[in-house]
């Protein structure tokens, strides 16, 4: 299957700063992005769709100025978290919708595991 | 809201095949369902996925019932790196995939 990287897998920040998380889809091009969070013991939740060249919509309850997502590229969606809160720590994992045939596929990336101190 | 209910967790053993139940009654003829695990700390896996054909690959089986409303997954041979949480999940408008609770699996020895 296809190849999305997340980077970094793991981040430990003070309150109040601010946290850059990449979505990268390494071998094919992505015009949509996807962001989730999980809590412990808990589903993935759906934040927002990231949408290459255009805003990202958000889902209803995520604070878009809180969650600053940027699709430059085809292959690049940024997921910032600003002046982060220890209520922010989270599991955050994004995924890549790939295009294989006339089926589309989303492919998950490892996971980003914030904690915010 | 996820579109999908499934039983909460599953027990196998080892070598046995695993079949995990997903209810779907609500699904609309042009919906696909999609199965994906999820590994403790790790991203999401693809599994498999279908529309009203069943498929198979090098992973698992999916059967969808002829009016489906429910559907299956199949892991022919269990082993102990198949314990994961399983999600299927029907897939919505702009091609957002919205996760239930899945099904938690122990494939026992």
């Amino acid at each position: 299957g296809a190849v999305v990287s997340q980077h970094p897998s793991r981040v430990i920040c003070k309150s109040g700063t601010s946290v850059k998380i990449e979505c990268r889809s390494l071998d094919f091009q992505a015009t949509t992005m996807f962001w989730y969070r999980q809590f412990p013991k808990k589903s993935l939740m759906l934040m927002a769709t990231s949408n290459e060249g255009s805003k990202a919509t958000y889902e209803q309850g995520v604070e878009k100025d809180k969650f600053l997502i940027n699709h430059a590229s085809l292959t690049l969606s940024t997921l910032t978290v600003t002046s982060a809160h220890p209520e922010d720590s989270s599991f955050y994992i994004c995924s890549a919708t790939a295009v294989q045939g006339q089926q589309n596929i989303q492919y998950f990336g490892a996971g980003t595991r914030l904690s915010v101190l | 809201d996820a579109k999908t209910t499934q039983p909460t967790s599953m027990d196998c053993a080892e070598g046995r095949a695993a079949n995990l139940p997903c209810n779907h009654s609500t699904i609309s003829g042009n919906e696909y369902v999609y199965w994906y695990r999820q590994i403790h700390s790790q991203g999401p896996q693809y599994i498999i996925h279908g529309l009203k054909n069943n498929e198979t690959n090098e992973m698992a089986s999916l059967i969808i019932t002829e009016d489906r409303k429910s559907s299956t997954l199949i892991l022919p041979h269990a082993t102990l790196r198949d314990t994961a949480v399983y999600y299927c999940i029907v897939r919505v408008d702009q091609g957002k995939l919205i996760f239930g609770q899945g099904t938690t699996l122990q494939v026992k020895p």
